[in-house]
């Protein structure tokens, strides 16, 4: 299998426009989840997703963010409108299972690195 | 509230040194702990620990889980140039769902 994919490598934006970042879990993994990195603030879990349904939003950090899994095998997170303070690298990263077994160890792609100007 | 408290925050040693990385958790009702590479890019697994496996290794590489002291260790001997990434420590109960709490880091550089 590829592992997880992401899409794009790099994102350079203007504050203001919308961001749109792309996971491709790998295949049968039946947990999706998505992250953001900085260095203040470290691996933070914006949302989860089971079975293609968003179980944990809370760390979706306001209404400008928003994330969509319309089937097993793709999903994105979307900033509108985007501000200088998301820069930050975004990972997805997929698991066989729920935590507290073996198979739910998570597998993350390369990352998103996004800047706003 | 639960959390995950990773030290020191960056180490610089010279190869062949041998190094400790301290991870201490606060959450209730533990369930595992994961240790996370993390080079340029994506964080790899290096290895979960449970209440009954409180105890890896892999090559130059072990962990440890203290359940008594909440806190975990990962040791890495004759380290290398290659060893030089962050490693992250991620810590999970069943309160938190299926999501896992990280720590911040450890930020180690290995120099020749």
């Amino acid at each position: 299998d590829a592992g997880v994919i992401q899409s794009p490598r790099h994102e350079v934006t203007e504050m203001g426009q919308e961001v749109t970042l792309r996971c491709k879990p790998i295949s049968g993994h039946d947990y999706l989840f998505w992250y953001r990195q900085t260095m203040m603030r470290g691996l933070e879990l914006l949302i989860y997703f089971n079975n293609n349904v968003p179980i944990d939003d809370s760390g979706m950090p306001e209404d400008r963010f928003s994330a969509k899994m319309p089937n097993a095998s793709f999903s994105t997170l979307k900033i509108q409108p985007s501000e200088p303070r998301d820069s930050a690298v975004y990972f997805c990263a997929s698991s066989l299972q729920g935590s507290g077994r073996i198979g739910s160890i998570q597998y993350f792609g390369a990352g998103t690195r996004l800047s706003v100007l | 509230e639960d959390k995950v408290v990773q030290s020191p925050l960056s180490l610089v040693v010279h190869e062949g040194d041998t190094v400790t990385l301290n991870c201490s958790y606060e959450v209730t009702n533990f369930r595992s702990l994961l240790w996370y590479k993390q080079e340029k890019k994506a964080p790899t697994f290096l290895f979960m620990l449970t209440s009954s496996g409180i105890e890896k290794k892999s090559g130059r590489l072990s962990s440890i889980l203290d359940k008594k002291e909440l806190s975990s260790i990962l040791n890495i001997t004759a380290t290398q140039t290659g060893d030089s990434a962050i490693y992250l420590c991620a810590v999970d109960s069943p309160n938190t769902g299926n999501q896992f709490y990280f720590g911040t880091g450890t930020s180690l550089t290995v120099i020749p």
